[in-house]
Protein backbone atom coordinates (compact mmCIF):
# COMPACT_ATOMS: atom_id res chain seq x y z
CA UNK A 1 0.00 0.00 0.00
CA UNK A 2 1.00 3.28 -0.98
CA UNK A 3 2.55 5.97 1.96
CA UNK A 4 0.42 9.17 2.47
CA UNK A 5 2.11 11.95 3.61
CA UNK A 6 -0.19 14.87 5.24
CA UNK A 7 0.86 17.93 7.54
CA UNK A 8 0.13 17.43 11.36
CA UNK A 9 -2.14 20.32 11.75
CA UNK A 10 -4.02 23.31 9.61
CA UNK A 11 -6.17 26.22 11.19
CA UNK A 12 -9.32 27.27 9.03
CA UNK A 13 -11.65 30.42 9.91
CA UNK A 14 -15.12 29.56 10.72
CA UNK A 15 -17.38 29.84 6.96
CA UNK A 16 -14.25 29.55 5.08
CA UNK A 17 -13.13 26.91 2.87
CA UNK A 18 -10.61 24.24 4.61
CA UNK A 19 -8.44 22.49 1.68
CA UNK A 20 -6.39 19.73 3.41
CA UNK A 21 -3.71 18.35 1.31
CA UNK A 22 -2.29 14.83 0.75
CA UNK A 23 0.43 13.28 -0.97
CA UNK A 24 0.91 9.90 -2.16
CA UNK A 25 3.26 10.01 -4.93
CA UNK A 26 3.95 6.42 -4.59
CA UNK A 27 0.19 5.14 -5.21
CA UNK A 28 -0.44 2.83 -7.65
CA UNK A 29 -3.12 2.65 -10.53
CA UNK A 30 -5.76 0.63 -8.16
CA UNK A 31 -5.41 2.22 -5.37
CA UNK A 32 -8.09 4.18 -4.34
CA UNK A 33 -7.54 7.65 -2.23
CA UNK A 34 -9.69 7.74 0.80
CA UNK A 35 -10.69 10.13 3.50
CA UNK A 36 -11.86 9.62 6.76
CA UNK A 37 -12.45 12.12 9.88
CA UNK A 38 -12.10 11.79 13.70
CA UNK A 39 -14.09 14.29 15.86
CA UNK A 40 -12.36 14.05 19.56
CA UNK A 41 -13.78 10.34 21.84
CA UNK A 42 -15.44 9.09 18.27
CA UNK A 43 -14.55 6.70 16.24
CA UNK A 44 -13.79 7.86 12.41
CA UNK A 45 -16.07 8.82 9.82
CA UNK A 46 -16.32 7.81 6.53
CA UNK A 47 -15.94 11.15 3.91
CA UNK A 48 -15.09 10.98 0.61
CA UNK A 49 -13.16 8.68 -1.86
CA UNK A 50 -11.65 8.45 -5.32
CA UNK A 51 -9.82 6.53 -8.06
CA UNK A 52 -8.93 9.20 -10.84
CA UNK A 53 -12.10 11.64 -11.17
CA UNK A 54 -12.67 14.28 -8.75
CA UNK A 55 -15.48 13.66 -6.36
CA UNK A 56 -18.24 15.08 -3.95
CA UNK A 57 -20.75 14.77 -2.21
CA UNK A 58 -23.10 16.24 0.91
CA UNK A 59 -20.07 16.93 3.25
CA UNK A 60 -16.70 17.95 0.86
CA UNK A 61 -15.12 17.59 -2.54
CA UNK A 62 -11.77 15.66 -3.91
CA UNK A 63 -9.96 16.80 -5.85
CA UNK A 64 -7.20 14.28 -7.14
CA UNK A 65 -4.49 15.51 -9.30
CA UNK A 66 -3.84 14.23 -13.07
CA UNK A 67 -0.49 12.49 -11.56
CA UNK A 68 -2.96 11.15 -8.67
CA UNK A 69 0.50 11.60 -6.92
CA UNK A 70 -1.55 14.24 -4.42
CA UNK A 71 -5.04 15.35 -3.49
CA UNK A 72 -7.04 17.90 -1.59
CA UNK A 73 -10.08 17.40 0.42
CA UNK A 74 -12.34 20.41 0.48
CA UNK A 75 -14.79 21.18 3.21
CA UNK A 76 -16.65 24.31 1.67
CA UNK A 77 -17.82 26.03 4.48
CA UNK A 78 -16.09 24.95 7.47
CA UNK A 79 -17.77 25.28 10.84
CA UNK A 80 -16.49 24.60 14.87
CA UNK A 81 -18.16 21.28 14.64
CA UNK A 82 -15.65 19.78 11.68
CA UNK A 83 -12.83 20.20 14.10
CA UNK A 84 -10.96 16.63 13.90
CA UNK A 85 -7.98 14.69 13.01
CA UNK A 86 -8.82 14.30 8.94
CA UNK A 87 -7.41 10.93 7.78
CA UNK A 88 -5.84 10.22 3.63
CA UNK A 89 -5.64 6.50 3.25
CA UNK A 90 -4.48 5.00 -0.19
CA UNK A 91 -6.40 1.59 -0.44
CA UNK A 92 -6.18 -1.34 -2.75
CA UNK A 93 -8.88 -3.43 -1.44
CA UNK A 94 -6.23 -4.75 0.89
CA UNK A 95 -6.15 -3.21 4.13
CA UNK A 96 -6.53 0.63 5.40
CA UNK A 97 -3.47 2.49 6.61
CA UNK A 98 -4.23 5.02 8.85
CA UNK A 99 -1.11 7.55 9.34
CA UNK A 100 -1.17 10.26 11.88
CA UNK A 101 -3.25 12.48 10.35
CA UNK A 102 -3.84 16.44 10.08
CA UNK A 103 -5.57 17.70 13.00
CA UNK A 104 -7.85 20.87 11.55
CA UNK A 105 -8.81 23.34 13.78
CA UNK A 106 -11.48 25.81 12.84
CA UNK A 107 -11.17 29.13 14.85
CA UNK A 108 -14.53 31.23 15.18
CA UNK B 1 -30.25 2.38 11.65
CA UNK B 2 -28.71 1.60 14.69
CA UNK B 3 -24.74 2.00 14.77
CA UNK B 4 -22.00 0.20 15.81
CA UNK B 5 -22.33 -0.55 19.70
CA UNK B 6 -19.59 -1.73 21.79
CA UNK B 7 -19.00 -1.97 25.48
CA UNK B 8 -17.56 -1.22 27.86
CA UNK B 9 -16.54 2.42 27.49
CA UNK B 10 -14.17 2.82 29.44
CA UNK B 11 -11.85 -0.03 31.74
CA UNK B 12 -9.09 0.16 34.04
CA UNK B 13 -7.19 -3.07 35.11
CA UNK B 14 -3.80 -3.80 36.28
CA UNK B 15 -0.85 -5.70 34.07
CA UNK B 16 -1.44 -9.08 33.85
CA UNK B 17 -5.22 -9.19 34.23
CA UNK B 18 -7.33 -10.13 31.44
CA UNK B 19 -10.03 -8.33 29.57
CA UNK B 20 -12.48 -8.45 27.27
CA UNK B 21 -14.42 -6.19 24.57
CA UNK B 22 -17.84 -6.94 23.24
CA UNK B 23 -18.93 -5.18 19.53
CA UNK B 24 -21.84 -5.64 17.67
CA UNK B 25 -21.54 -4.80 14.13
CA UNK B 26 -24.73 -2.76 11.84
CA UNK B 27 -27.22 -5.39 10.90
CA UNK B 28 -26.41 -7.41 8.12
CA UNK B 29 -22.65 -6.57 7.81
CA UNK B 30 -21.06 -9.10 6.97
CA UNK B 31 -17.44 -7.40 7.41
CA UNK B 32 -15.88 -6.85 11.37
CA UNK B 33 -12.82 -5.14 12.03
CA UNK B 34 -10.63 -4.35 15.60
CA UNK B 35 -8.69 -1.68 15.67
CA UNK B 36 -6.01 -0.26 18.20
CA UNK B 37 -5.77 3.23 18.76
CA UNK B 38 -3.02 4.43 20.82
CA UNK B 39 -2.73 7.95 21.90
CA UNK B 40 -1.66 10.48 19.00
CA UNK B 41 -1.28 7.90 16.75
CA UNK B 42 -3.96 6.48 14.11
CA UNK B 43 -6.13 3.24 14.33
CA UNK B 44 -3.95 0.37 13.60
CA UNK B 45 -6.07 -2.71 11.99
CA UNK B 46 -5.70 -6.14 14.60
CA UNK B 47 -8.28 -8.33 12.60
CA UNK B 48 -10.52 -8.71 9.79
CA UNK B 49 -13.28 -10.58 9.99
CA UNK B 50 -15.51 -11.66 6.95
CA UNK B 51 -18.80 -13.45 7.75
CA UNK B 52 -17.49 -15.42 10.79
CA UNK B 53 -14.08 -16.23 8.86
CA UNK B 54 -10.63 -14.50 9.55
CA UNK B 55 -9.85 -12.36 6.22
CA UNK B 56 -6.68 -10.76 8.47
CA UNK B 57 -5.09 -10.95 11.83
CA UNK B 58 -1.30 -10.06 10.73
CA UNK B 59 -0.97 -7.30 12.95
CA UNK B 60 -2.75 -9.29 16.26
CA UNK B 61 -0.20 -10.05 18.71
CA UNK B 62 -1.19 -13.00 19.15
CA UNK B 63 0.52 -14.66 22.13
CA UNK B 64 -1.67 -11.87 24.10
CA UNK B 65 -4.51 -11.38 21.86
CA UNK B 66 -7.51 -13.76 20.57
CA UNK B 67 -10.70 -12.76 18.84
CA UNK B 68 -13.55 -14.25 18.12
CA UNK B 69 -17.15 -13.72 15.74
CA UNK B 70 -19.55 -16.98 16.50
CA UNK B 71 -22.41 -16.71 14.25
CA UNK B 72 -21.32 -14.41 12.02
CA UNK B 73 -22.51 -11.44 14.30
CA UNK B 74 -21.50 -10.17 16.99
CA UNK B 75 -17.67 -10.27 18.38
CA UNK B 76 -15.27 -10.34 21.10
CA UNK B 77 -11.98 -8.98 21.75
CA UNK B 78 -9.58 -10.42 24.58
CA UNK B 79 -6.40 -9.69 26.38
CA UNK B 80 -4.62 -12.11 28.29
CA UNK B 81 -2.66 -10.84 29.98
CA UNK B 82 -2.37 -7.37 29.64
CA UNK B 83 0.36 -5.15 29.31
CA UNK B 84 1.32 -1.57 29.69
CA UNK B 85 1.40 -0.98 26.45
CA UNK B 86 -2.30 -1.98 25.80
CA UNK B 87 -3.24 1.03 27.20
CA UNK B 88 -5.26 2.36 24.09
CA UNK B 89 -8.91 2.94 22.65
CA UNK B 90 -10.05 -0.16 20.52
CA UNK B 91 -12.12 0.52 18.06
CA UNK B 92 -14.40 -1.99 16.15
CA UNK B 93 -16.07 -1.17 13.10
CA UNK B 94 -17.98 -2.77 9.93
CA UNK B 95 -19.24 -2.80 6.17
CA UNK B 96 -21.39 -4.34 4.22
CA UNK B 97 -18.90 -6.41 2.31
CA UNK B 98 -14.45 -6.09 2.62
CA UNK B 99 -13.10 -4.71 -0.94
CA UNK B 100 -13.27 -0.97 -0.28
CA UNK B 101 -16.97 -0.32 1.37
CA UNK B 102 -17.48 2.20 3.60
CA UNK B 103 -16.45 1.29 7.35
CA UNK B 104 -18.91 2.08 10.59
CA UNK B 105 -17.34 2.37 13.04
CA UNK B 106 -18.10 2.15 16.76
CA UNK B 107 -17.18 4.74 19.75
CA UNK B 108 -14.59 2.65 21.31
CA UNK B 109 -13.14 1.07 24.22
CA UNK B 110 -10.52 2.77 26.18
CA UNK B 111 -8.85 0.74 28.39
CA UNK B 112 -6.09 1.99 30.97
CA UNK B 113 -3.48 -0.72 31.97
CA UNK B 114 -1.89 0.08 35.24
Amino acid sequence: DAKTTQPPSMDCAEGRAANLPCNHSTISGNEYVYWYRQIHSQGPQYIIHGLKNNETNEMASLIITEDRKSSTLILPHATLRDTAVYYCIAYNFNKFYFGSGTKLNVKP
Amino acid sequence: EAGVAQSPRYKIIEKRQSVAFWCNPISGHATLYWYQQILGQGPKLLIQFQNNGVVDDSQLPKDRFSAERLKGVDSTLKIQPAKLEDSAVYLCASSLEALGYEQYFGPGTRLTVT
